[in-house]
């Protein structure tokens, strides 16, 4: 059964770059795209962008500029880097498989909560 | 890209069935066969419940079914059971290849 676990700073100052490293353990990492999503508290999910484990990625357009995504297949991993963050992108950030290449998500992780402040 | 749009909340009695609505347009719900819908209880993470418009992934009760018609994508909830007191999101596939979420549809089961 894969498993996946966020893990990163829980506190990112602003202007700073917030990054995040997704574990996947219980399954490889290749043959699959894998996705980040968020959640600001009390609001709705965000998708924020996909890498596949041959190096494709995408990104949603109101990120894009700030936004890195990379796979790590020695390491089982994947991560997230956003960078130039405010208090608007304090949320709950999310990792996941992507099945049928990445129209939906089949494994989630628990989350994890990042909050940007001073 | 812009949100799909979820009706804010939905409520039904214990056994008796709700639909929840989801509507793009042309360039993601309407154009592809790849709506999904996923399941969050307070301080949970999401869970997959319907994929590819109307597949549910092993394990998943057939009480949830999902549909397509036109722009619109619509998840049923069947003999509505007290543990699906949840907030419902779809998610489509867009033309720039992204995914998109709906805003979420809060769940009460009276």
């Amino acid at each position: 059964q894969v498993q996946l676990q966020e893990s990163g700073p829980g506190l990112v100052k602003p202007s700073e770059t917030l990054s995040l490293t997704c574990s996947v353990s219980g399954g490889s990492i290749s043959g699959y795209y894998w996705i980040w999503i968020r959640q600001p508290p009390g609001k709705g999910l965000e998708w924020i962008g996909y890498m596949s484990y041959s190096g494709s990625t995408n990104s949603n357009p109101s990120l894009k500029s700030r936004v890195t995504i990379s796979v790590d297949t020695s390491k089982n991993q994947f991560s997230l880097k956003l960078s130039s963050v405010t208090a608007a992108d304090t949320a709950v950030y999310y990792c996941a498989r992507g099945g049928n290449y990445y129209a939906y998500m089949d494994v989630w992780g628990k989350g994890t909560t990042v909050t940007v402040s001073s | 890209q812009s949100a799909l749009t979820q009706p804010a909340s939905v409520s039904g009695s214990p056994g008796q069935s709700i639909t929840i609505s989801c509507t793009g347009t042309s360039s993601d719900v309407g154009g592809y066969n790849y709506v999904s819908w996923y399941q969050q209880h307070p301080g949970k993470a999401p869970k997959l419940m319907i994929f590819d418009v109307n597949n549910r992934p092993s394990g998943v009760s057939n009480r949830f079914s999902g549909s397509k018609s036109g722009n619109t994508a619509s998840l049923t909830i069947s003999g509505l059971q007290a543990e699906d007191e949840a907030d419902y999101y779809c998610s489509s596939y867009t033309g720039s290849s992204t995914l998109v979420f709906g805003g979420g549809t809060k769940l009460t089961v009276l």
